[in-house]
């Protein structure tokens, strides 16, 4: 099975832009989780949709949002950028849900504000 | 969320087994302790979770102490690859929380040759 895509892999923006990521899951996982990651904070959840529902959100401003389509694939938005948006963002997809599940990750998309 | 407490980095030889430590004293009931680790310039990746039992699977070995207070992954030969940062995560069941892995510092590991 191929493993979890995100595109772009790179990409760099200027403060106040938009942003659109796209992550593709595993055939057949219907649950998508978008992850942050920067030097100083780590890995931080953002939110989970499954669906095409958000299920499970993190402490993020509004300006971080995302959507699920019927096919699972999954895009989150960033709006107005900063430069402390600046980080990898990850997805992970897995099959279901609780009460454990194994969450597989894509490789990240590097976005770069300037 | 029950908080998990690891050392910051650990050294080990290459063809020796690696004990990575985990302290989760808060823990309940129901929460799941998983592992995950990050090798450098990817995404985590998924290595085992358990509930009471020890587990066992390709990749490692998941110690459970009777208590549930900690737990170790055990790495029985440590090869070069699996120098990462290795994370323990503690999941809890029920719709509030699904799809949501809550990453700590982690643990360095450091494989020398």
């Amino acid at each position: 099975k191929a493993g979890v895509t995100q595109t772009p892999r790179y990409l760099i923006k200027t403060r106040g832009q938009q942003v659109t990521l796209s992550c593709s899951p595993i055939s057949g996982h219907r649950s998508v989780s978008w992850y942050q990651q920067t030097p100083g904070q780590g890995l931080q959840f953002l939110f989970e949709y499954f669906s095409e529902t958000q299920r499970n959100k993190g402490n993020f401003p509004g300006r971080f949002s995302g959507r699920q389509f019927s096919n699972s694939r999954s895009e989150m938005n960033v709006s107005t950028l900063e430069l402390g948006d600046s980080a990898l963002y990850l997805c992970a997809s897995s099959l279901a849900g609780p009460p454990a599940y194994e969450q597989y990750f894509g490789p990240g998309t590097r976005l770069t504000v300037t | 969320d029950a908080k998990t407490t690891q050392p910051n980095s650990m050294e080990s030889n290459e063809e020796e087994p690696v004990h990575l430590p985990c302290n989760h004293s808060t823990i309940s009931g129901t929460d799941y302790i998983h592992w995950y680790r990050q090798l450098p310039s990817q995404g985590p990746e998924y290595v085992i979770h358990g509930l009471t039992s020890n587990v066992n699977n390709r990749m490692a070995s998941l110690a459970i102490a009777e208590d549930r207070k900690s737990s170790t992954l055990i790495l029985h030969r440590a090869t070069l690859r699996d120098a990462a940062v290795y994370y323990c995560i503690l999941t809890l069941p029920g719709s509030g929380n699904t799809g949501k892995l809550i990453f700590g510092q982690g643990t360095t590991l450091q494989v020398k040759p």
